[in-house]
């Protein structure tokens, strides 16, 4: 498999466009997570799905901010509008949970979003 | 809700040295997940320990899980400059699974 795929891998962008960050999942896992990592904040779970559902998504920061999973193998996370201190890397995780998964995440390159 | 120490969090030591990185957790965990950043890159998945007693070993590192005290260790042996590094442990809690994951111990090994 080729790992969970993220794109794209940087971004720039001006305060106040709308900004969409995609994940494909490795196939067969059934959770997909979306973290945030700054060096001040360090790393910060936004949302997770499992089996395409939204299970808590507590760590959103703001309703600028919205996540979907409309099919197993797809994902995104809106910014809409974006601001300057949305600025950090966006990483997207699956898992295969259950009794044919030991629960390890695996992590995408990363996006790394700069909003101007 | 769990929560996930590390310390140090910030590491140099020499080539050649032994150290260890220590990971402490405030509410049972099931299972503990030890993770290695690189700058820049994303997050690679070192070892999962199961269960209490469980010693996982890799090149260089070892990691171990006590339940009862609520402590993972990651030791380090001989240190080589490739193992620089941020380091990560996580906890879950119940079937979920969320991980919680500690701030991380950035390694420097110096040569």
């Amino acid at each position: 498999d080729a790992g969970v795929i993220q794109s794209p891998r940087h971004e720039v962008t001006e305060m106040g466009q709308e900004v969409t960050l995609r994940c494909k999942p490795i196939s067969g896992h059934d959770y997909l997570f979306w973290y945030r990592q700054t060096m001040m904040r360090g790393l910060e779970l936004l949302i997770y799905f499992n089996n395409n559902v939204p299970i808590d998504d507590s760590g959103m920061p703001e309703d600028r901010f919205s996540a979907k999973m409309p099919n197993a193998s797809f994902s995104t996370l809106k910014i809409q509008p974006s601001e300057p201190r949305d600025s950090a890397v966006y990483f997207c995780a699956s898992s295969l949970a259950g009794t044919s998964g030991n629960g390890i995440q695996y992590f995408g390159a990363g996006t790394r979003l700069s909003v101007l | 809700e769990l929560k996930v120490e590390q310390n140090p969090l910030f590491l140099s030591m020499q080539e050649g040295k032994n150290y260890t990185i220590y990971c402490n957790y405030s509410t049972t965990s099931d299972r503990l997940y030890w993770y290695r950043q690189d700058p820049g890159k994303s997050l690679e998945s070192l070892f999962v320990l199961l269960s209490n007693g469980a010693v996982k070993q890799e090149g260089r590192l070892m990691a171990s899980l006590d339940t009862k005290a609520r402590l993972s260790t990651l030791h380090i042996t001989a240190a080589v400059h490739d193992l620089s590094a941020t380091y990560f442990c996580a906890g879950n809690t119940g079937t979920a699974s969320k991980l919680t994951f500690g701030t991380g111990t950035r390694l420097q090994v110096t040569l």
